[in-house]
């Protein structure tokens, strides 16, 4: 299994620019969710999907969007990106309960926006 | 606002020595998780204690659950370079279905 895979590892965006962020993961799990990572912060959650179909937002949804169309995949969208959107994103995914139960991390992607 | 905080925020020690972390919670939770997170990669589940649970091992590893106080700890014994990480702890306050992370504890081995 590869588990939890992100891409890009790093990217470089222009203020107002849009992109998506990959997050795909091969262990047939239901639960994923996306963090962003900053410097002193910790994780703090962006928005989680409970199975395909089914989205939520986190603690800082906003200019993030997010769909769940298939159990393996879980894209976050930026719409128009910000410089205060610069951090380290990670997504994670669990199964059984979810939430409550042990989230297995992708390695992250690195965003800085200019 | 964050639902755990660990402390404290960072934390050197020399190896061999344990190290302990702790992490404070606000609402009632189903579990709580700790992790760790070496510079530039991902995160990596260490233990889950669940809120029936009052201690819990993993080889080095020694985590405590008080929910009276609302509060857990992690212990390392005879610490090695290799620990110098930082440890997040995260719970799932209870009605919420996310988890939610500390700000975490830097963690430094001196060899």
């Amino acid at each position: 299994n590869a588990g939890v895979t992100q891409t890009p590892k790093f990217q470089v965006l222009k203020t107002g620019q849009s992109m998506t962020l990959q997050c795909a993961q091969d262990m047939n799990h239901e639960y994923m969710s996306w963090y962003r990572q900053d410097p002193g912060m910790g994780l703090r959650l962006i928005h989680y999907s409970v199975g395909a179909g089914i989205t939520d937002q986190g603690e800082v949804p906003n200019g993030y969007n997010v769909s769940r169309s298939t159990t393996e995949d879980f894209p976050l969208r930026l719409l128009s990106a910000a410089p205060s959107q610069t951090s380290v994103y990670f997504c994670a995914s669990s199964d059984l309960q979810g939430y409550q139960e042990t989230q297995y991390f992708g390695p992250g992607t690195r965003l800085l926006v200019l | 606002s964050q639902q755990g905080e660990e402390d404290p925020q960072a934390l050197s020690i020399q190896e061999g020595e344990n190290a302990t972390m702790n992490c404070s919670y606000k609402t009632s939770i189903n579990n709580l998780q700790w992790y760790r997170q070496n510079s530039g990669r991902g995160l990596v589940h260490l233990i889950l204690i669940r809120s029936n649970e009052r201690e819990k091992h993993s080889g080095r590893l020694r985590v405590t659950l008080d929910t009276s106080k609302k509060s857990s700890s992690l212990l390392i014994t005879a610490s090695r370079a290799a620990d110098t990480a930082s440890y997040f702890c995260a719970t799932d306050a209870r009605g919420a279905q996310k988890l939610v992370f500390g700000q975490g504890t830097r963690l430094t081995i001196n060899p």
